[in-house]
């Protein structure tokens, strides 16, 4: 099994409001990603986590707020976006951080009014 | 410094023909190279890697890739294209010896017309 979950799928929300990305994986890994895609572009990685410890924050706004609750779970916590900030907001993990495949979630289309 | 580039945005081709989608790196260490294709609206889903041993990797779907290292090149490729196939093709490098994070290719846009 090689299933990164995300949830929501489609998120729209105002520059005031906060909301929250969630990313589950049961793979056992110990490395999950956070990126930002914009359309016909490549992924940017945001964050890192290995080991449920924040390894890699790639100047990332402060609005971005990542969270690890435990070695399965990931969430994005969002809070006073940009409409610059709408894209597809892509999860991954990999058993560990810097080694082997990263597996992608389906991602969570992100609109800010 | 890792880098990668796919040099064409667009590749067309007819269904039943061969496809190629290039790609080419540049990493300081060692590769480890990786291709991902992204349908509409979807997230990457991976397709092969190459890691170390034959230098022709076989993926999912019939796709496969050569590693190259003399051209740094890790072009995919498929014999026979199918319509199904049209899609966003990423390229991907991580250097293995400097513990670096993956970087993507801009991204190729194949489309397979019938």
């Amino acid at each position: 099994d090689t299933e990164v979950t995300q949830t929501p799928k489609h998120l729209v929300m105002g520059m005031t409001n906060k909301k929250s990305l969630k990313c589950e994986q049961h793979m056992g890994h110990r490395a999950m990603y956070w990126y930002k895609q914009k359309a016909k572009k490549p992924p940017e990685l945001m964050f890192v986590y290995s080991y449920e410890k924040l390894s890699i924050n790639e100047s990332v706004p402060s609005r971005f707020s990542p969270e690890c609750p435990n070695s399965s779970l990931l969430n994005l916590h969002l809070h006073a976006l940009q409409p610059e900030d709408s894209a597809l907001y892509l999860c991954a993990s990999s058993q560990e951080e810097h080694k082997e495949t990263q597996y992608f979630g389906p991602g969570t289309r992100l609109l800010v009014l | 410094a890792q880098s990668v580039a796919q040099p064409e945005d667009q590749v067309n081709v007819a269904e039943g023909n061969p496809l190629t989608v290039k790609c080419t790196y540049s990493v300081s260490g060692n590769p480890y190279l990786f291709w991902y294709v992204q349908y509409p609206n979807r997230g990457l889903q991976f397709l092969l890697k190459y890691i170390t041993g034959d230098n022709l990797v076989k993926g999912s779907y019939g796709f496969e890739a050569e590693f190259n290292k003399s051209q740094t090149s890790f072009h995919l490729k498929k014999p026979s294209a199918l319509v199904s196939d049209s899609a966003l093709y990423f390229c991907a490098v991580r250097d293995r010896d400097n513990n670096n994070d993956m970087r993507f290719g801009a991204g190729t846009r194949l489309t397979v017309k019938p």
